[in-house]
């Protein structure tokens, strides 16, 4: 069974409205969360990186957080542009397991004009 | 500054043929690694090293080998090639730096087709 859980599966907003994506976990203990974004036919590029410690993390329009205590994140999209679709992934790695990432399965988001 | 390069870019093979994807990086990482991706499931982890002459198995590891002899390259190989290896295979690399906070930076990826 896979360790992250992402949800929606896939999602389609207009362009200028908010969005938010879900990433639940199970991997354990942990050290961080990584939130990556993967356009089509391209490598999956970094938004976020938070460890235990952080609750909040912001990239431009994208804010991810994180609650540890339920072993939820999640990544909100502020006023989406075109450019914003594509897939969000998030990466979740176990203290001690440096190297073994668990990957969740990504969130299609699709930005219609 | 080019990155993680992965070569080729994609990959023709009939099954039993052999290959190596090669993967390259310039930011002197000490850790590099190969992952597949296939649809509705997310990057699996093949093989990983942590520096020159040190590799290890990932989730997946049958039917693919890797070495690494220099800090900058790290290819894989495919032994005999299986329709079941068809797929988009990534390598990324990152400092190993403040423990388990290293940035991951992926290649552009590798579409292999096994017929």
């Amino acid at each position: 069974k896979n360790q992250v859980e992402q949800s929606p599966q896939s999602l389609i907003i207009l362009e200028g409205k908010n969005c938010t994506l879900q990433c639940n976990y199970t991997v354990s203990p942990f050290s961080n969360l990584r939130w990556y974004k993967q356009d089509t036919g391209r490598g999956p590029v970094s938004l976020t990186i938070m460890t235990f410690s952080e609750n909040t993390k912001s990239n431009g329009r994208y804010t991810a957080t994180l609650d540890a205590d339920t072993k939820q994140s999640s990544l909100h999209i502020t006023a989406s542009q075109l450019s914003d679709s594509a897939s969000y992934i998030c990466v979740v790695s176990a203290e001690g397991s440096w190297g073994k990432f668990q990957f969740g399965a990504g969130t299609q988001v699709v930005v219609t004009p | 500054n080019a990155g993680v390069t992965q070569t080729p870019k994609f990959q023709v093979l009939k099954t039993g043929q052999s290959m190596t994807l090669q993967c390259a990086q310039d930011m002197n990482h000490e850790y590099m690694s190969w992952y597949r991706q296939d649809p509705g499931m997310g990057l699996r982890l093949i093989h990983y090293s942590v520096g020159a002459g040190i590799t290890d198995q990932g989730e997946v590891p049958n039917g693919y080998n890797v070495s690494r002899s220099t800090t900058e390259d790290f290819p894989l190989r495919l032994l005999s090639a299986a329709p079941s290896q068809t797929s988009v295979y990534f390598c990324a690399s990152s400092y190993i730096g403040r423990p388990g906070t290293g940035e991951l930076f992926f290649g552009e990826g590798s579409r292999l087709t096994v017929l």
